[in-house]
């Protein structure tokens, strides 16, 4: 199974509202990101949180990282129809000395309602 | 400054034919993946590697190999396609572990 789980698959709200979505994963990390993918495109990296960081922001977006939990959290504020897309968070995980790879989620499909 | 290019965009073969996924980028990243997206399965690592000469096998290495004889470039070669291979293949970058990753657009194939 994949290493990072998603919750929800899929979530719909009204322009204006905050869309919360999460992450869990099962092994330990150097550190955890989230991507943004518009319907039939690549991935746009979004925000990175260390291991040892516990909260980040930037712009409208929070992502917050529980360790002892094995879990994070995307925050975006104020959504905006442009906001459409599906989320993915992964993890950065290191696999021998110098080396790492980054494993992805299932994602969050997120629709914004006019 | 092109980022990571991947080429073909799409691609239709038939079922025992190999080819050449390209992926090159120009920002003299270190890393580098490939990953395959099918409906509702997320991103699934095929192969990583960390610098020149240095790949390893992710998630679903099967039926797939790679090299990375030079920085810029990281081939991902289907050895005898299968209809299984049908997916959309990203290639991905990054400098070291503090920076995120820079994704090529993709290339969708198809087996037949």
């Amino acid at each position: 199974s994949q290493q990072g789980e998603e919750d929800p698959q899929a979530l719909s709200i009204q322009e204006g509202e905050n869309a919360t979505m999460n992450c869990s994963y099962k092994t330990s990390i150097n550190n955890l990101q989230w991507y943004r993918q518009n319907s039939g495109r690549g991935l746009v990296h979004l925000i990175l949180i260390r291991s040892n960081e516990r909260e980040k922001h930037s712009g409208r977006l929070r992502v917050t990282l529980d360790t002892s939990k094995k879990s994070s959290s995307l925050l975006i504020t104020a959504s905006r129809a442009a906001d459409t897309a599906s989320y993915f968070c992964a993890t950065d995980i290191p696999v021998w000395r110098g080396a790492q790879k980054l494993v992805f989620g299932q994602g969050t499909r997120l629709t914004i309602n006019p | 400054n092109a980022g990571v290019t991947q080429t073909p965009k799409f691609q239709v073969l038939k079922t025992g034919q190999s080819m050449t996924l390209q992926c090159a980028q120009d920002m003299n990243h270190e890393y580098m993946s490939w990953y395959r997206q099918d409906p509702g399965m997320g991103l699934r690592l095929i192969h990583y590697s960390v610098g020149a000469g240095i790949t390893d096998q992710g998630e679903v290495p099967n039926g797939y190999n790679v090299s990375r004889s030079t920085t810029e470039d990281f081939p991902l070669r289907l050895l005898s396609a299968a209809p299984s291979q049908t997916s959309v293949y990203f290639c991905a970058s990054s400098y070291r572990d503090r920076y995120g990753y820079t994704f090529g657009s993709g290339t969708r194939l198809t087996v037949v």
